[in-house]
């Protein structure tokens, strides 16, 4: 069974600082990897896919690598901004069975 | 942008009651799931439904859940008794293929069991 772990559960930092924001995986039989932006009492926004055969994906200053054999990807968010404050989910999709596997989140508030 | 809708965004309903739960999912997508959050946890799996018929579903997803795509356009989601612990936020999901592309989520339903 797949377990998602991510860390650290909520970070603070001052605006302007880059944000690296961790996930490991149980279960390294992935087809890809997705990174989802929650905010309180909202949806999930979808922030990028990794696919397994890649080792970088990047949107703008969010990048996200993937280490598939050793079950890990890091959100790097650069140049952080307030807006960014919210909930971060990394989801895994696995090759046995069709769903998502989410991860707890990291909380993170960026302060003026 | 298309985007996938969910209706309501809040429902209040009594303990073993049924709700339907509705999602409009991005038209050219082909999966569909169910996912829910319950206060402060992750969000968990519940269903995917693909060519008219459920190909995963979790232990979660007991007798007491179906799915349906009534239409070309609506999926929806029953819970025919609702419990006090079915009180979660409730998501729906789509995606164009399983493993080349992101599944896109709804807003979200608020289901309060009373």
């Amino acid at each position: 069974k797949q377990e998602v772990t991510q860390i650290p559960a909520a970070l603070s930092v001052p605006e302007g600082e880059n944000l690296v924001l961790n996930c490991s995986f149980t279960d390294s039989a992935i087809y890809n990897l997705q990174w989802f932006r929650q905010d309180p009492g909202k949806g999930l926004t979808s922030l990028l896919l990794i696919q397994s055969s890649q080792r970088e994906q990047t949107s703008g200053r969010l990048n996200a690598s993937l280490d598939k054999s050793s079950g890990r990807s890091t959100l790097y968010i650069a140049a952080s901004q307030p807006g960014d404050s919210a909930t971060y989910l990394c989801a895994p999709w696995q090759a046995a069975g069709n769903k998502l596997t989410f991860g707890g989140g990291t909380r993170v508030l960026v302060k003026p | 942008e298309p985007e996938v809708t969910q209706t309501p965004s809040h429902q209040v309903t009594q303990m073993g009651q049924e709700v339907i739960l509705r999602c409009v999912p991005i038209s050219n997508h082909l999966y569909f799931y169910w996912y829910r959050q319950i206060l402060g946890q992750k969000v968990e799996f519940l269903v995917s439904f693909y060519n008219n018929e459920i190909s995963e579903k979790s232990e979660i997803f007991d007798d007491q859940f179906s799915v349906e795509r009534p239409d070309g356009s609506n999926f929806t989601l029953k819970i025919r008794s609702t419990k006090l612990e079915d009180s979660a936020m409730y998501f729906c999901a789509s995606n164009r293929d399983r493993v080349s592309y992101e599944q896109f989520f709804g807003p979200g339903t608020r289901l309060t069991v009373l």
